[in-house]
């Protein structure tokens, strides 16, 4: 069995501002991905980044990067530069045979 | 090229009746995914095929729940006397392959199913 949690139910950001938005997992398997997805009002999942367990380096896409610290078993996503469109639902997602996801924290970028 | 689409885009039933729901994945995608969300949580992971076949239907809930995926591009996914609990967005996604490294996902914009 594998897990996600995401502790954050909601984050405010200052605009143009940096956040980090947590998330912790828990699997037996040695081989897994992590993914991050976000969710605006709209309701589609947009995929954001992705990291491989075996993956040295942490994984970086633009504004989005992943703080990956398997030790701790925890994979951040760090927004920076936020945007008034980033507000929106994130989920963080763990994928071993199949996806498990998280319950999600919500951002609102502020003016 | 066309994302994944999902019809219809709201379904509105009584309980006890019979619903099918559509998803038409990326063109080439060998994989795809059903999810159900209900409100405030996050996506709950029912089945998914790679190919024609079920490759793990270990989160279909009961057996009211079932996908057919018979040419490996459409599937529907169908539920047999609905109950107001299943009551939900459910959502499609599909992948180039499986494989971690291949298994970014594409998803739908969902059906929301309302039971009465």
């Amino acid at each position: 069995a594998q897990k996600i949690t995401q502790t954050q139910p909601g984050m405010f950001v200052q605009e143009k501002e940096a956040v980090t938005l947590d998330c912790t997992y828990d699997t037996s398997d040695p081989s897994y991905g992590l993914f991050w997805y976000k969710q605006p009002s709209s309701g589609e999942m947009i995929f954001l980044i992705y990291q491989g367990s075996y993956d040295q380096q942490n994984a970086t896409e633009g504004r989005y990067s992943l703080n990956f610290q398997k030790a701790r078993k925890s994979a951040n996503l760090v927004i920076s530069a936020s945007q008034l469109g980033d507000s929106a639902m994130y989920f963080c997602d763990i994928e071993t045979q199949t996806p498990t996801f998280g319950t999600g924290t919500s951002l609102t970028v502020i003016p | 090229g066309a994302g994944v689409s999902q019809t219809p885009s709201n379904k509105v039933t009584e309980k006890g009746k019979y619903v099918e729901l559509r998803c038409d994945p990326i063109s080439g995608h060998t994989a795809l995914y059903w999810y159900r969300q209900s409100l405030g949580q996050g996506p709950e992971f029912l089945i998914y095929f790679q190919g024609t076949g079920a490759a793990d239907d270990s989160g279909l809930p009961n057996d009211r729940f079932f996908a057919v995926r018979p040419e490996g591009s459409v599937s529907t996914l169908k539920i047999q006397r609905t109950e107001r609990g299943d009551s939900a967005v459910y959502l499609c996604a599909s992948s180039l392959e499986t494989g971690l490294a291949g298994a970014t996902q594409y998803f739908g914009p969902g059906t929301r199913l309302t039971v009465l």
